[in-house]
């Protein structure tokens, strides 16, 4: 059974801190990996993406991965109230662009 | 570019009966799946089609069914509806190129069944 498992939280943080979410991954030949942000009532929204060992940065956002851990973590720089929500981590596991998603942790950042 | 868009947005269904959701990708996206979200399962992979082709399946039962057509955009049929299939639907396109799996997300349907 593959799996993704993440630490449901809640997390909370206070603005301007670094949040700091983790998400590990049950299968050693996943290839493709995602950061995923949910507020509440709305849709998945993609924000990060990752293919390769090490750090990719996109403005606050900065997603790491070690495949050799099966780790894929996500650090959020200067945290706003607006970055509250759950935030989902996702694998590709297989053939085509299906993705196992991991429950989410849901981030709360107080001003 | 537009986004994924879905349709309906809202369905309340009774037991028993049978619902079809549409969705239309990304200009340019081949690559359509389907997930349900609910609170206890969170996300789950339905089906992926490729090409009106399925290419891939999840771990739910043959009432749920789903189709592409030659423009890319899709329907997802569920029959038989039952209580527990009351969830968020959520249709997410890709260009479906081998490395490309950034998959977007459309609103979503919200079906209930009573």
């Amino acid at each position: 059974q593959k799996e993704v498992e993440q630490n449901s939280g809640p997390l909370s943080v206070p603005e301007g801190a670094i949040a700091s979410l983790n998400c590990t991954y049950s299968d050693r030949g996943s290839q493709s990996f995602f950061w995923y942000r949910q507020y509440s009532g709305k849709s998945p929204e993609l924000i990060m993406s990752i293919y390769s060992n090490g750090d990719k940065e996109d403005g606050r956002f900065t997603a790491q991965l070690n495949k050799a851990s099966q780790y894929v973590s996500l650090l959020i720089r200067d945290s706003q109230p607006s970055d509250s929500a759950t935030y989902l981590c996702a694998v590709n596991m297989g053939a085509g662009t299906a993705l196992i998603f991991g429950k989410g942790t849901t981030l709360s950042v107080s001003s | 570019k537009a986004g994924v868009t879905q349709t309906p947005r809202y369905l309340i269904k009774t037991r028993g009966q049978q619902v079809t959701l549409s969705c239309s990708p990304i200009s340019g996206h081949r690559s359509v799946s389907w997930y349900q979200q609910t609170p206890g399962q969170g996300l789950q992979f339905l089906f992926e089609y490729f090409s009106e082709t399925q290419r891939n399946k999840g771990n739910f039962p043959g009432r749920f069914s789903g189709r592409q057509f030659s423009n890319s955009r899709s329907e997802m049929n569920v029959s038989t509806l039952e209580l527990g299939d009351s969830a968020l639907y959520l249709c997410a396109s890709s260009a479906g190129g081998a490395s490309l799996h950034e998959q977007y997300f459309g609103p979503g349907t919200r079906l209930t069944v009573t």
